[in-house]
Order: C-alpha cells, then structure tokens, then sequence
C-alpha cells in the first residue's frame, strides 16, 4: 500500500497572497492530480500531470500554477488568494491511462481572511 | 466541455432501505464511469466502476449504466448508518491521455437508524 501526504492540513492565508500547497506520493504512480472541493459538494479539476515536468490544465485553472519537479511530487500554488474564500484541496495520484483508480489525500484546508 | 450533474443533492432514507442515486453526463463518447465515497472529514475512496453498458454488482451496491441516456446510477440495498457519506460519480472522458477524470456535483446520502 502507499500514502499521499498533503502539507499543510489548514492554511490560513490573506487577501492578495501568494500561497503553496504540497503533495507528496509513495505509490510510485506516474499520474497526479490536484481537485479543487467547495463546502462538502463535487470536485473540480484544477491541474494534473502525466509524468514529471508535465502539467495539464483543468477546467479551474486560472488564478493556479503547478509544478511537477519529481515523480512523487505535485504542489498547487494560488497566485493571489480571495478574500473570504474557503475550499478543500485534494490531491490524487494514479498508475494512469482511463481505467485508473484515483487515489487521494486527506486534503488542505485553506481559509483567506 | 464535459458537464457531470448528480441526483439528488441530498437524500435521507432508514435503515434498511434501497437507495439510488443518480449520474448525468454530457457526451455520449466518455468511456469509464465510477462512483467515489467520502465519508464526512475523509478523503475520496473509488467505490465501483464499471466500462460498458449494462448492470455490475458488487456486495450490497449495483451500478446501472446507459450511454445512449447519458445515465449511470448506484443503488444500495439494505443501506446501513455507515452508508453515510457524500457520494461522487465520476467520468473519464473520451480522447486525449485517458487519464482526465471528472466529478459529479455529489449527492449527500445520511442513512438514519
């Protein structure tokens, strides 16, 4: 079995920040994947990556960078937080290809003041 | 631009019940269909997929797929407290490296002793 770590676990951030978000896995999977959740409702796909130094938009790109440095890595930067935005951010990791299962962390809390 | 909707937004059934929850997508071409659960404060966990027409059983949960009504479904028979938890269908969509993955809005079942 493996594990995704997602640091930090609550980010508090201000209005205008610039704020990163980590993602590490030990699976070995080649695919990775960063979701946006809003207030317990469905995912949205923010960016994901097929391979190291790979990056692929989603559909909830804007005011987002990723980067893909090693295979076991992924992390999120919002480039200028909102003020008053709350969301959960998930990262997943899988073998790849479309019968891949995803397999995801336990998420970032962030809060912008 | 895939569009995933999911029905109802939220159901409350006792113990014991059948349960079904709905999944609508947008493009008949999308080839792989899930469900994910994720218990209150957890990360998302693959619960059934299935990849062609038809029904798949698996323990106490079916899934019913129909591409030609752009419409797949999870029922749970005897449902359990446990049961509870938000429930994401998801869908792999048709072209490019197979390893996009999009979410539903989520349905929020609570199963009531």
């Amino acid at each position: 079995g493996g594990i995704i770590t997602q640091t930090p676990k609550f980010l508090i951030g201000q209005e205008g920040q610039k704020l990163t978000l980590k993602c590490q896995q030990n699976f070995n999977h080649d695919t990775m994947y960063w979701y946006r959740q809003d207030s317990g409702k469905g995912l949205r796909l923010i960016y994901y990556s097929i391979t190291e130094n790979d990056l692929q938009k989603g559909d909830l790109s804007e005011g987002y960078d990723a980067s893909r440095e090693k295979k076991s890595s992924f992390s999120l930067t919002v480039t200028s937080a909102q003020k008053n935005e709350m969301a959960v951010f998930l990262c997943a990791s899988s073998i790849g290809g479309r019968q891949n299962t995803l397999y995801f962390g336990a998420g970032t809390r962030l809060s912008v003041l | 631009q895939q569009n995933v909707q999911q029905s109802p937004e939220s159901l409350i059934v006792p113990e014991g019940a059948r349960t079904s929850l709905n999944c609508t997508f947008s493009d008949s071409a999308s080839q792989y269909f899930w469900w994910y659960r994720q218990h209150s404060g957890k990360a998302p966990k693959a619960l059934m997929s299935i990849f062609s027409n038809g029904e798949k059983e698996e323990g106490r949960f079916t899934i019913h797929l129909n591409k030609a009504s752009l419409h797949f479904s999870l029922h749970i028979r005897d449902s359990q407290p446990s049961d509870s938890a938000l429930y994401l269908c998801a869908v792999t969509p048709y072209g490019g490296s197979g390893n996009k993955l999009i979410f539903g809005t989520g349905t929020l079942l609570s199963v009531k002793p």
